[in-house]
């Protein structure tokens, strides 16, 4: 079946350093992919959408690309703030199946000062 | 401007007692509606999705049902409530089928005693 790893439960950084979440996958077919952002007492929000064309999503200085070789949809972002701090999901999602976005475990990103 | 509410914000329930869960979504016709689940410190857990009005299938079982009465209403809900339903319960909605970006709703937290 379609399932989506993240391997960092929790990511704790300095203010200014480089974020890096990691995002694998595994999916029969050509899925799109997704990273959430969870604030504290808020509900999920999309913060990227991969691209059928290969273009690199980027929402409020992150980014992440598909590498397909690799099944990976890593979110990076060149320097952290503290308002980074928040849970973050992967999720795929398989065109045509209309119904299913299947999320990994989320990574709680702390960003310290 | 589409607009999801859920109702209540929270609750706290005894074991045992029945529970019924809201979701409005203005200002999207026939969108895709969901439920999902998400345990303290867990992940996002699909529930039930509905693609239209009088039709929800269900994803997990978890002694919980969904009812879409209208076409901007999805109700969760149970007769008997156990101690692992508690958590914070996400009604979410998406348009485009192909990729499913979903919008939260703002979530009800519920704890079971």
């Amino acid at each position: 079946g379609d399932s989506v790893t993240q391997t960092e439960g929790l990511v704790t950084l300095t203010e200014g350093l480089p974020v890096m979440l990691n995002c694998t996958y595994q999916s029969t077919y050509s899925p799109f992919l997704f990273w959430y952002v969870q604030h504290l007492n808020e509900a999920p929000k999309l913060l990227l959408k991969s691209f059928t064309d290969n273009k690199r999503p980027e929402h409020q200085g992150f980014h992440a690309t598909l590498h397909k070789s690799s099944s990976s949809f890593h979110l990076q972002k060149s320097s952290a703030q503290l308002s980074d701090s928040a849970l973050y999901y992967c999720a795929l999602s398989v065109q045509g199946t209309g119904s299913k976005l299947s999320f990994g475990k989320g990574a709680k990103l702390t960003v310290s000062p | 401007a589409q607009t999801i509410h859920q109702w209540p914000v929270a609750e706290i329930k005894a074991v045992g007692s029945p529970l019924s869960l809201g979701c409005t979504i203005k200002g999207k016709s026939s969108p895709n509606l969901y439920w999902y689940w998400q345990a303290t410190g867990g992940t996002l857990q699909q529930l039930f999705y509905s693609i239209t009005v009088g039709q929800v299938e269900s994803v997990v079982q978890l002694n919980l049902s969904a009812s879409r009465p209208k076409d901007d209403q999805f109700i969760l809900s149970t007769e008997k409530l156990l101690l692992s339903h508690s958590g914070f319960y996400l009604c979410a909605w998406s348009l485009d089928r192909s990729a499913e970006t979903l919008y939260f709703g703002s979530g009800t937290r519920l704890t079971v005693l």
